[in-house]
């Protein structure tokens, strides 16, 4: 089945800074990866997703970048804030119709005012 | 309108209680997943329902784990004889058709003593 290794595990960076978390799976049928925060205590919310079909995909501070051949995907905050701090999640599908995701360990993202 | 919803939110179980974990989807949300999420790591996989058919079962642990969702809205996961190793949050999230995009709920916290 789909693994999916996330790097790294915790990640401090000053106010206004860019964060990076980066995520490897192994199924080369998966065909969507979505990211999601999670802060304490809440369920998991999406925040940008991407579909294999595209490389690269952006919405105001949040950007994906795809690269199918390596199997590799990565998340890309700019001008982070307090309000970023929170754990992150990278999940992959297992496409062929199935719907399941499999998800990275989390990285936990601070954000130092 | 809303989004999904859980209940309780927490649960507190003696070692070999049954209990009973309810979701209710996003109205018109054909597609209920269940993730199992221990403390500190990304939500796992458990079962996936499209409307009232059970199509995956393939994450449920043991045979203690059983979910429903007998008119393919409101879902149920029921877990037998409770063990320690159960202790986790109990995601679940819905998908409406032809949208990749799963929404979660906040989860229901299980603890068992």
């Amino acid at each position: 089945g789909e693994n999916v290794e996330q790097h790294p595990s915790t990640l401090s960076v000053q106010e206004g800074d860019s964060a990076v978390i980066k995520c490897t799976y192994s199924d080369s049928a998966s065909n969507y990866f979505p990211w999601y925060k999670q802060e304490l205590g809440k369920g998991p919310q999406l925040i940008i997703d991407i579909r294999s079909n595209v490389g690269e995909k952006k919405d105001q501070r949040i950007a994906v970048t795809l690269n199918k051949t390596a199997k590799h995907f990565s998340l890309h905050i700019t001008e982070t804030q307090p309000e970023d701090s929170a754990v992150y999640f990278c999940a992959a599908d297992s496409g062929a119709g199935s719907y399941q995701l499999t998800f990275g360990k989390g990285t936990k993202l601070s954000v130092i005012p | 309108g809303a989004g999904v919803s859980q209940s309780p939110r927490y649960k507190v179980a003696k070692r070999g209680q049954d209990v009973a974990l309810r979701c209710d989807p996003i109205s018109g949300h054909v597609s209920l997943f269940w993730y199992q999420q221990a403390l500190g790591q990304g939500p796992e996989f458990l079962t996936y329902f499209q409307n009232e058919a059970q199509l995956d079962k393939s994450g449920l642990p043991s045979d203690r784990f059983f979910a429903e969702r007998p008119e393919g809205s409101v879902s149920t996961l029921k877990i037998q004889r409770t063990q320690q190793e159960d202790s986790a949050v109990y995601l679940c999230a819905s998908r409406r058709p032809g949208i990749d995009t799963q929404y979660f709920g906040p989860g229901t916290r299980l603890t068992v003593l």
